[in-house]
């Protein structure tokens, strides 16, 4: 069974732009959330989404914004990057049984 | 506001030690407490996780000791290997949608 998939891996952008990151989930699974790791920080939830509706929002600005797809994948979009928004960007995805299953992660660097 | 506290940031244990991570919750609702664990490269994978009705749970090398009216719980690692080498990371949950993640601890055991 495929794992969680994200692209890109690796991304570098430069402040101002936008950018958009994609996560397939593990098949048959509805439920994916977006965390943003970066050292010191740990990971830090931006939000949720569950048959295309967001459940959950973590405490991030409006920049970070998300979607979900009636195939469950799910893309995030930062919009006017800031050099602070340089992180690991991890997906997961779950069957609703509490565990989470994390993707490798798109690293964004901001230039 | 970091809703979970994690410590200590780093840890060496020589090989065969007990490596033990700690952690810390303010929020009584979290009734769900992972232990996560992430190699260079990788997205986090659930190692163990608890909930508060009981004080310990075990699982091979893996124990996690909860207890309630601190409001702490810690992993411990028998016997640790080399191949435990890796950052940790503790969590707590009251939905089971919108994790909160600890800073992480970065093992190093030393053959």
């Amino acid at each position: 069974k495929a794992g969680v998939t994200q692209t890109p891996r690796y991304l570098i952008k430069t402040r101002g732009q936008q950018v958009t990151l994609s996560c397939s989930p593990i098949s048959g699974h509805r439920s994916v959330s977006w965390y943003q790791q970066t050292p010191g920080q740990g990971l830090q939830f931006l939000f949720e989404y569950f048959s295309e509706t967001q459940r959950n929002k973590g405490n991030f600005p409006g920049r970070f914004s998300g979607r979900q797809f009636s195939n469950s994948r799910s893309e995030m979009n930062v919009s006017t990057l800031e050099l602070g928004d340089s992180a690991l960007y991890l997906c997961a995805s779950s069957l609703g049984a509490l565990e989470l299953f994390f993707g490798e992660g798109s690293r964004l660097t901001v230039l | 506001q970091q809703q979970v506290k994690q410590s200590p940031q780093s840890l060496i244990v020589q090989k065969g030690g007990i490596s033990i991570i700690n952690c810390a919750y303010e929020n009584t609702a979290f009734d769900y407490f992972p232990w996560y664990q992430q190699f260079p490269g990788k997205g986090p994978a659930l190692l163990i996780a608890i909930r508060p009705d009981v004080s310990e749970k075990k699982e091979g090398r893996f124990t996690i000791s909860f207890n309630k009216s601190a409001k702490q719980f810690s992993l411990h690692i028998m016997d640790s290997q080399p191949g435990d080498s890796a950052t940790y990371f503790c969590a707590a949950s009251h939905t089971g949608n919108q994790f909160y993640f600890g800073t992480g601890t970065s093992l190093t055991v030393i053959p």
